[in-house]
């Protein structure tokens, strides 16, 4: 069974752009819920998406939003980028009903 | 709101245990999870264990809780230097559904031969 994937594996932004992840979940999982890794801040919950609604946010301005399909995919959208949005961002999959959390390999986002 | 502490660095020798502790808030907490992650990596569920467990045995790891000081443990025993990396510890509030999880900010686990 393939893992979660993000793509894509590394973008360079500039500030005041914007930027869209994606993530695909393995194949039968409903949740997708997203991080954000910095060194200072650690590991941040920013939300989760479940059967195409947003079931839990994290503490992050509205600049950062997702959505998700009806095949369970899932996109994150930062606007106005600013440097310290500079992260790697993961994504994890399970399967909504189970607390089991696999991750993907993650976006690294540099904003210059 | 829920917090969860490590401690930063460890480093052992090839073939010994390590024992990477962790402290949370959370008293709903209902699942704790150790991760980790390798460098350029996602983050990989090692196991977990449930809050009425007071430990758990998955091969070469063990997992203790003592729910009454909210301090949990990671033993690996005999330790390789394909173990080195950053460990993290996580909590699930059962308020969140278990999807929001709480991490420490990780160990680096450094074994040397």
């Amino acid at each position: 069974k393939a893992g979660v994937t993000q793509t894509p594996r590394y973008l360079i932004k500039t500030r005041g752009q914007q930027v869209t992840l994606s993530c695909s979940p393995i194949s039968g999982h409903r949740s997708v819920s997203w991080y954000q890794q910095t060194p200072g801040q650690g590991l941040q919950f920013l939300f989760e998406y479940f059967s195409e609604t947003q079931r839990n946010k994290g503490n992050f301005p509205g600049r950062f939003s997702g959505r998700q399909f009806s095949n369970s995919r899932s996109e994150m959208n930062v606007s106005t980028l600013e440097l310290g949005d500079s992260a790697l961002y993961l994504c994890a999959s399970s399967l909504g009903s189970s607390h089991e959390q696999f991750f993907g390999p993650g976006t690294r986002l540099t904003v210059l | 709101g829920e917090d969860v502490e490590q401690s930063l660095f460890l480093s052992v020798r090839e073939g010994d245990s390590s024992v990477i502790n962790c402290t949370y808030t959370d008293s709903s907490s209902t699942y704790l999870y150790w991760y980790k992650q390798e460098p350029g990596a996602g983050l990989q569920l090692l196991t977990y264990i449930f809050s009425n467990m007071d430990m758990k045995q998955d091969q070469r790891l063990t997992v203790l809780l003592n729910k009454k000081d909210k301090h949990l443990s990671l033993r690996i025993a005999d330790t390789q230097t394909g173990d080195s990396a950053i460990y993290f510890c996580a909590d699930a509030g059962m308020n969140s559904g278990y999807s929001t999880l709480t991490f420490g900010k990780g160990t680096m686990l450094l074994v040397s031969p």
